[in-house]
């Protein structure tokens, strides 16, 4: 248990489709991540929010569509994906921002094939 | 922006061996955190290190800052089979937010 819960842990979608993925954390922080973890690649930082406002955007495709709602829950709109967005993507919490040695706590992930 | 350089990419050892990793950064850091990716798992925390020249030890496990804390190891004494993961170094990201970039990571894979 990591406090961090993302559903579904498995997702296979066809490149038409429009699904979501959620994550919800039980740790009172304020800051929330999507990070994507693929083979070959380090972990990528796709969006940050600190207190429900997105501070990040690292120039991800508009095809990726974030949303945090509030402090506690953070969700990830998918559509009209590629075969090459398939990876781990996995959601993250902190305290805040801005705070000297920020450890980030990660969810389990969400292990995405679009096909 | 930020970047971080981590050593080797991947390491093999026999049971019993040591393993080390290293992190590389061309700025100073204000601070340093090791994560351990289990295969199949999700990174965990493992530790933060802050001061110049600082050592932590967790039983097997020593982690070091240096002293122009450019840099940083993972040091793993007599490894075992639990011991496998990929080990990851994040650091700040260069406008001081608190956002982490993490480095490469190590994959450390013991045979028994």
């Amino acid at each position: 248990e990591t406090g961090v819960t993302q559903t579904p842990r498995h997702l296979v979608m066809g490149m038409t489709n429009k699904k979501s993925l959620k994550c919800e954390q039980h740790l009172g922080h304020n800051a929330m991540y999507w990070y994507k973890q693929s083979a070959k690649k380090p972990l990528e930082l796709m969006f940050v929010y600190n207190f429900k406002e997105q501070t990040e955007n690292n120039s991800v495709p508009s095809r990726f569509s974030p949303e945090c709602p509030n402090s506690s829950h953070l969700f990830l709109h998918l559509h009209t994906l590629q075969p090459e967005d398939s990876a781990l993507y996995l959601c993250a919490s902190s305290q805040e921002l801005g705070l000297a040695g920020n450890t980030i706590y990660f969810g389990e992930g969400s292990w995405l094939t679009v096909v | 922006g930020q970047q971080v350089m981590q050593i080797p990419q991947y390491q093999h050892v026999q049971e019993g061996e040591d393993f080390t990793t290293y992190c590389n950064s061309s700025t100073t850091l204000s601070n340093i955190q090791w994560y351990k990716q289990r295969p199949g798992g999700h990174p965990v925390f493992l530790i933060q290190l802050v001061k110049s020249g600082e050592v932590k030890k967790q039983k097997r496990l020593t982690f070091q800052f240096g002293e122009a804390k450019k840099n940083s190891s993972l040091h793993i004494t007599a490894t075992q089979t639990t011991d496998v993961g990929t080990y990851f170094c994040a650091v700040g990201g260069s406008s001081n937010t608190g956002k982490l970039i993490f480095g490469q990571g190590t994959t450390l894979q013991v045979k028994p």
